[in-house]
């Protein structure tokens, strides 16, 4: 099972900072907070992943709290293109380990 | 960046046909990499992880006389649906690393359809 909470879904005004949250409360001292997008019919866009400290891409920022067991993903300036479906996982960081899916949030940008 | 790419996009058979899906990491090498089905409205489902020079380790539930994987070589994985039937039509989609401290990267899929 997925190690995470998502709310089904968001909408966001374009040009508007998305926030997404995710909870992971049972998240190992290991583990990785990793961040993916599915846009309709394409195979998963990874976006950002951090540990503890928050990061920032080009794509968006990932601030994670003090006790690592929630995070939010930041889309700065949510443009149409953004709708998709994101995915918030926790692994630990190595090519060898799998990512269980869960069912995501579902960001609908409005114009 | 990594670019992970599959073969083909998109296939239409009949019934009874058994259908190839190759899945290639263009500039990196991948020891490991990981089959993914997607039904309508529905996440990601892991079926099974592609090892190199060795078998493949299949998921719960995942028939592996079923789906064949093939990871004769670092850059190249294959998905066989043997004797596909219409409740196979799905969107398969696979992944691999670049290193171990990279992210994965994913495919653009292959859409399954079994008339």
């Amino acid at each position: 099972d997925a190690k995470t909470t998502q709310p089904p879904s968001m909408d966001c005004a374009e040009g508007r900072a998305a926030n997404l949250p995710c909870n992971h409360s049972t998240i190992s001292g290991n583990e990785y907070v990793y961040w993916y997008r599915q846009i309709h019919s394409q195979g998963p866009q990874y976006i950002i992943h951090g540990l503890k400290n928050n990061e920032t891409n080009e794509m968006a920022s990932l601030i994670i709290t003090e006790d690592r067991k929630s995070s939010t993903l930041i889309l700065p300036h949510a443009t149409l293109r953004d709708t998709a479906v994101y995915y918030c996982i926790v692994r630990v960081s190595g090519r060898d380990d799998k990512i269980i899916f869960g069912k995501g949030t579902r960001l609908h940008i409005l114009p | 960046g990594a670019v992970v790419s599959q073969h083909p996009s998109r296939v239409i058979c009949k019934s009874g046909t058994s259908v190839k899906i190759e899945c290639r990491s263009l500039d990196f090498q991948a020891t490991t990499m990981f089959w993914y089905r997607q039904f309508p409205k529905q996440s990601l489902m892991l079926m099974a992880t592609s090892n190199e020079g060795s078998k493949a380790t299949y998921e719960q539930g995942v028939e592996k006389d079923k789906f064949l994987i093939n990871h004769a070589s670092l850059t190249l994985s294959t998905l066989t649906v043997t004797s596909a039937h219409p409740e196979d039509s799905s969107f398969y989609i696979c992944s691999a690393s670049w290193t171990g401290d990279q992210p994965q990267h994913f495919g653009d899929g292959t859409r399954l359809s079994i008339l």
